[in-house]
């Protein structure tokens, strides 16, 4: 099946810094990439949608400014979070959707901000 | 009101046990996704259902549109199959995921 990868798996960072995740397509083009979020024992929430060569579109309540999202290429799409704290700490997972009825998850990104 | 409902939140079963995940959502959909989570976190995806049934494995997934209805089966459930599994509509509207550990 298509292949979702996420990089980092792992990153702490210190408060006040910027940290980026990198979302790629490995075998299959995306027009269309999600971003989410999971905190401890909750389900996953949809923080933005991004279209290739696009803006993305944020969620109610996710600041534009803090999570920019950058998708340059029909493979690839970026997640930094910008000036960094703790409660930004959170599992990051990506998702990657190739025609209406099928869309792909990365293995998600463990931010831990200290 | 939650968009998307599931139940139960929590399932503990026997190895070998067959295994019934529900899920109810209210609003209108174009297909609904089935996801697994294991511990580490990683996400799969393991059905995507606009209508009628679906099988692969030991795993099935059934969606009535007109209820607003989908159920997910494991037949002869086996403790690799302990996760998360997670209900999603529409753009990713999730359910707050059924936490299934299979004893063995």
């Amino acid at each position: 099946g298509a292949v979702v990868s996420q990089h980092p798996s792992r990153v702490i960072c210190k408060s006040g810094t910027s940290v980026k995740i990198e979302c790629r397509s490995l075998d299959f083009q995306a027009t269309t990439m999600f971003w989410y979020r999971q905190f401890p024992k909750q389900s996953l929430m949809l923080m933005a949608t991004s279209n290739e060569g696009s803006k993305a579109t944020y969620e109610q309540g996710v600041e534009k400014d803090k999570f920019l999202i950058n998708h340059a290429s029909l493979t690839l799409s970026t997640l930094t979070v910008t000036s960094a704290h703790p409660e930004d700490s959170s599992f990051y997972i990506c998702s990657a959707r190739v025609a209406a009825y099928e869309q792909y998850f990365g293995p998600g990104t463990r931010l831990t901000v200290t | 009101k939650n968009e998307v409902e599931q139940s139960p939140q929590n399932l503990t079963a026997q190895e070998g046990e067959f295994i019934t995940i529900n899920c109810s959502y209210s609003v209108g959909i174009s297909a609904l996704h089935w996801l697994q989570q294991h511990p580490g976190g990683g996400i799969v995806s393991l059905f995507m259902l606009s209508s009628g049934k679906k099988k692969h494995g030991r795993l099935i997934a059934t969606i009535n549109i007109q209820e607003k209805h989908s159920s997910l089966h494991i037949t002869a459930s086996h403790p690799r199959d302990s996760a998360v599994y997670i209900c999603a509509v529409r753009d990713m509207r999730f359910g707050a995921g059924t936490r299934l550990t299979v004893k063995p």
